[in-house]
C-alpha cells in the first residue's frame, strides 16, 4: 500500500527556509494531488497548500506569500520550503494524500493516506 | 476563506454511550466534507469523506451526515480506542482551497 515519508531537518534558525520532502512509496504520484500539513504544539491541524503531479498548485492565502511547494516525479516526491520562518512556524509538519484525478475528473475521498510527520523547531 | 467551526471543544462521554460531534461551515461546501481521528503523537486517520461515506476499515459505529454547511459526526457506542481529537475538513471546488476545524476532544467521562 502507498506509504509517505517525510524528511528534512528539525531545526532551523529564525528568518531562514524551512526545506522538507516526502517520498511516496508503494505507489506513483502521479494522478493525485498532494498536500502538506501542519500542526503547532498542542494546537490544531492546518492545511498549507497542495500540489498536483503535473505540477499545478495551490496555497493557504495565509502562508502564500511564503510557500512554494514542488514535484519531482522521477523520484516520486513532492518538497514544501517555507520562507523567512519565526517561531510560529514551529510544528509537526505531515504530507498526505489528497484529490485524485482520471481521464479529465477529479474525485475527493479525502486525505486518505498520511506520512507520521516530522517536527520542526524554529529556534537559534 | 472558508471558516469550519466545531462543538463542542471538548465532549465528555462514557464508554458505551453516544457521541455526536458537530461541525459548521461559514458558506456551502456541498458533502465536500471529511472527518480524522487523532491520538496522540499519532497522524490523523481518516474517517470519513463525502460527509457520509466511511474511509476503508473505519468500524460502522462512525457515521456522518449533514451537507451544506452543517454536518455531524456521531460514535454510536463509545470504544476505549474512540477516545481521541476529532477534526472536520472541507476540500469544496471553490475556493480551491482546504480548511479544518479546530478540533473536538472526546475524552472519558
Amino acid at each position: 500500500q502507498v506509504q509517505l515519508q517525510e524528511s528534512g531537518p528539525g531545526l532551523v534558525k529564525p528568518s531562514e527556509t524551512l526545506s522538507l520532502t516526502c517520498t511516496v512509496s508503494g505507489g506513483s504520484i502521479s494522478s493525485y494531488y498532494w498536500s502538506w500539513i501542519r500542526q503547532p504544539p498542542g494546537k490544531g491541524l492546518e492545511w498549507i497548500g497542495y500540489i498536483y503531479y503535473s505540477g499545478s498548485t495551490n496555497y493557504n492565502p495565509s502562508l502564500k506569500s511564503r510557500v512554494t511547494i514542488s514535484v519531482d516525479t522521477s523520484k516520486n516526491q513532492f518538497s514544501l520550503k517555507l520562507s523567512s520562518v519565526t517561531a510560529a512556524d514551529t510544528a509537526v509538519y505531515y504530507c498526505a494524500r489528497d484529490r485524485y484525478c482520471s481521464g479529465g475528473s477529479c474525485f475527493n475521498y479525502g486525505m486518505d493516506v498520511w506520512g507520521q510527520g516530522t517536527t520542526v523547531t524554529v529556534s537559534s | 476563506e472558508i471558516v469550519m467551526t466545531q462543538s463542542p471543544a471538548t465532549l465528555s462521554v462514557s464508554p458505551g454511550e453516544r457521541a455526536t460531534l458537530s461541525c459548521r461551515a461559514s458558506q456551502s461546501v456541498s458533502s465536500n466534507l471529511a472527518w480524522y481521528q487523532q491520538k496522540p503523537g499519532q497522524a490523523p486517520r481518516l474517517l470519513i469523506y463525502g460527509a457520509s461515506t466511511r474511509a476503508t476499515g473505519i468500524p460502522a459505529r462512525f457515521s456522518g451526515s449533514g451537507s451544506g454547511t452543517e454536518f455531524t459526526l456521531t460514535i454510536s457506542s463509545l470504544q476505549s480506542e474512540d477516545f481521541a481529537v476529532y477534526y472536520c475538513q472541507q476540500y469544496n471546488n471553490w475556493p480551491p482551497e482546504r480548511t479544518f476545524g479546530q478540533g473536538t476532544k472526546v475524552e472519558i467521562k
